[in-house]
């Protein structure tokens, strides 16, 4: 059965520096979504991806955040200069189309800022 | 806005037993959908059940099954046989037409043996 990947299940990295967060979507849908998910609470919606573009975003997305599909596989959240609060799962799900419903979440990537 | 609201913080079933997961949720839209998903200690999500509101029936799949109470924004999971591998935080989440999820602050479920 198809299924959403995330690459690293864990990073690791110091204050400041850039990550990048990989996620590679079922591959005939068309809708991507970015969550996290601080130890302990609940999972937070970061962002959602469409057509190429972003449709919605939440407060949390701030500056320091950015989505991309470089290619017709990968989906991609970078963060610009981490923060110890950016400590957190970050999941990656996809939708197959404007019709359903059902979001399909990745294994998540455990990101811890040092 | 919209709020998923579940009260249990921790719950607690012998094998084998029934139990009952609690979700409200707050919203003015009349067309939506809601879930239940499953996190182990794997922290993967996965779906449970999923429930379209403008269905009256209640889901069901093989030993879940919910309880929707539209008018009262109620909708609670019921689990059947409750096996070890139930053992997992759950939550619930509310989503407006094919949008964004809004999830609850979950329940971890211990299945006893």
């Amino acid at each position: 059965e198809p299924e959403v990947t995330q690459t690293p299940s864990h990073q690791v990295t110091q204050m400041g520096q850039e990550v990048i967060l990989r996620c590679v979507p079922i591959s005939n849908h068309l809708y991507f979504y970015w969550y996290r998910q601080i130890l302990g609470q609940k999972v937070e919606f970061l962002v959602s991806f469409y057509n190429n573009e972003i449709s919605e975003k939440s407060e949390i997305f701030d500056d320091q955040f950015s989505v991309e599909r470089p290619d017709g596989s990968n989906f991609t959240l970078k963060i610009r200069s981490t923060k110890l609060e950016d400590s957190a799962m970050y999941f990656c799900a996809s939708r197959e189309d404007r019709v359903t419903d059902t979001q399909y979440f990745g294994p998540g990537t455990r990101l811890t800022v040092l | 806005a919209q709020t998923v609201t579940q009260s249990q913080p921790e719950m607690s079933v012998q094998e084998a037993e029934t139990v009952t997961l609690s979700c409200t949720y707050d919203t003015s839209e009349s067309n939506y959908y809601l879930f239940w998903y499953k996190q182990p200690p794997s922290r993967q999500m996965i779906l449970v059940i999923r429930q379209e509101a403008y269905k009256q029936q209640n889901a069901t799949e093989n030993r879940f099954s919910v309880n929707f109470q539209k008018a009262a924004k109620s909708f609670s999971l019921k689990i059947s046989d409750s096996q070890l591998g139930d053992t997992a935080m759950y939550f619930c989440a509310f989503m407006k037409l094919r949008n964004q999820f809004y999830f609850g602050t979950g329940t971890s479920l211990t299945v006893i043996p």
